[in-house]
Order: structure tokens, then sequence, then C-alpha cells
């Protein structure tokens, strides 16, 4: 396994549309999580699943934000009707059960919303 | 929200320069670590912490959990230019979780061949 995957690796969209991220996480590990960060910050976590049922999810989710992990491996993050303040660096990461503090990071999604 | 305070913000050094850094908390935690983002790159963990006084070493790296568990410091010997990035604490709050790492800003280090 060559670690956790992320698609696209940057995404340019105009104000108002929808976007969707997918995330692969390592094959074993049956923790995901979704965390965004912005230029100077560090990484702000988004929701985290555990298998496929979605278990925490931060305030920083609002109504627009959705994930999805329908069967337990890759997961979707949805944006809908994105506005500028949306744009970041969207990361995905993956733990295994009992170690959930050692994440392992894919290469994010930069999004970029005009 | 909650956050970790990092020091300093940025370094400029020269290679074979020994670097140190640090991260603080008005409150206590339970976990320190300590991760480097390259650019364009998600967080790589370098080291963890899980107990107050605990020193452990990866490599040029050596990270410290504080005893008052109220600050970790990361130490990196002899730099070289890979070790250019950006360095990030993070922790597990004692009234926290560790699935809800709180992070500082990091601390952007170049160094200079």
């Amino acid at each position: 396994d060559t670690g956790v995957s992320q698609d696209p690796r940057h995404k340019i969209t105009k104000r108002g549309q929808n976007v969707t991220f997918r995330c692969d996480p390592i094959s074993e590990h049956n923790r995901l999580y979704w965390y965004r960060q912005t230029l100077g910050q560090g990484p702000e976590f988004l929701t985290y699943f555990q298998n496929e049922a979605q278990l925490e999810k931060s305030r920083l989710l609002s109504d627009r934000f959705s994930a999805e992990r329908p069967k337990g491996s890759f997961s979707t993050l949805e944006i809908q009707r994105t506005e500028q303040g949306d744009s970041a660096m969207y990361l995905c990461a993956s733990s295994i059960a009992n170690e959930d503090e050692k994440l392992f990071f894919g290469s994010g999604t930069q999004l970029s919303v005009l | 929200g909650q956050q970790l305070n990092q020091s300093p913000q940025s370094m400029f050094i020269q290679e074979g320069e020994d670097v140190s850094m640090n991260c603080t908390s008005s409150s206590i935690f339970n976990t320190w670590l300590w991760y480097k983002q390259d650019p364009g790159e998600g967080p790589v963990l370098l080291i963890a912490l899980y107990k107050a006084g605990e020193l452990t070493s990866n490599g040029r790296l050596t990270a410290q959990f504080g005893i008052t568990r109220k600050d970790s410091f990361l130490n990196i010997s002899a730099s070289i230019p890979s070790d250019v990035g950006i360095y990030f604490c993070a922790g597990v709050p004692q009234a926290g979780n560790n699935r809800k790492l709180i992070w500082g800003l990091g601390t952007s280090l170049a160094v200079n061949p």
C-alpha cells in the first residue's frame, strides 16, 4: 500500500458550484478523518469515520458540507454551493484503532473558489 | 477554538546548525506529537510522546514531553537542506479525545546550504 491517496490534487471552481473530493485510506486503517487547512494555520478537524459510521463532526462542517464512507473504505467530501471562504487545502488522514493520534495524511486537495 | 502556541514562528539557519522549537499550552495535555509538512503535502508524523518527562529520538530529531504537561520541545541536530518545511506540534488535551487533535500554527524552517 502506498499510503493515503487523495483526488484531485487541485480543484478550481466558481462560486456556487458543487465539488467532490475522494480519499482512499491505507487499506488496514478503519478510521478516516477529514481536515481543512488554510495558509499559516494548522489542520482543523472536520469529521471522523470509524468504518462506515460518521462518528464526529466539527461545528466547522456547515450544512453545505457532507462526507460519506459508504463501504468503510474510500470516503468522499462534497461541498455544495461553494463560497470563496471554502478555499483551503482539504486533507484526509487515516489511522488504526487505538492509535488515533498517529495520523497518516494524504497529499491533500487544494481548492480554489473564484 | 483551543490552539497551541508554537515558537519561533520561523527560523532561517545554516546547514549543520542545531535547531530548537517549542510548543506551549495553558492547559494540561496527555499526548504531544510533532509533525512535519512539506510544501503541497500533508503532515507526516515525526515523534509521539505519551508521558511527562519522556524524551524520544527519531534519527537527528529529539522531542520531549514537558514535566508540567503543558509544553513540548523538538530539537533537530546537524540540520540538512531536506529539513526545510513546517513543523507542527499537536496534542491531545486532558479533557479531550485523541480523535480531535489540537494543532499549533507551525514553525517554518529554512536551511541555507
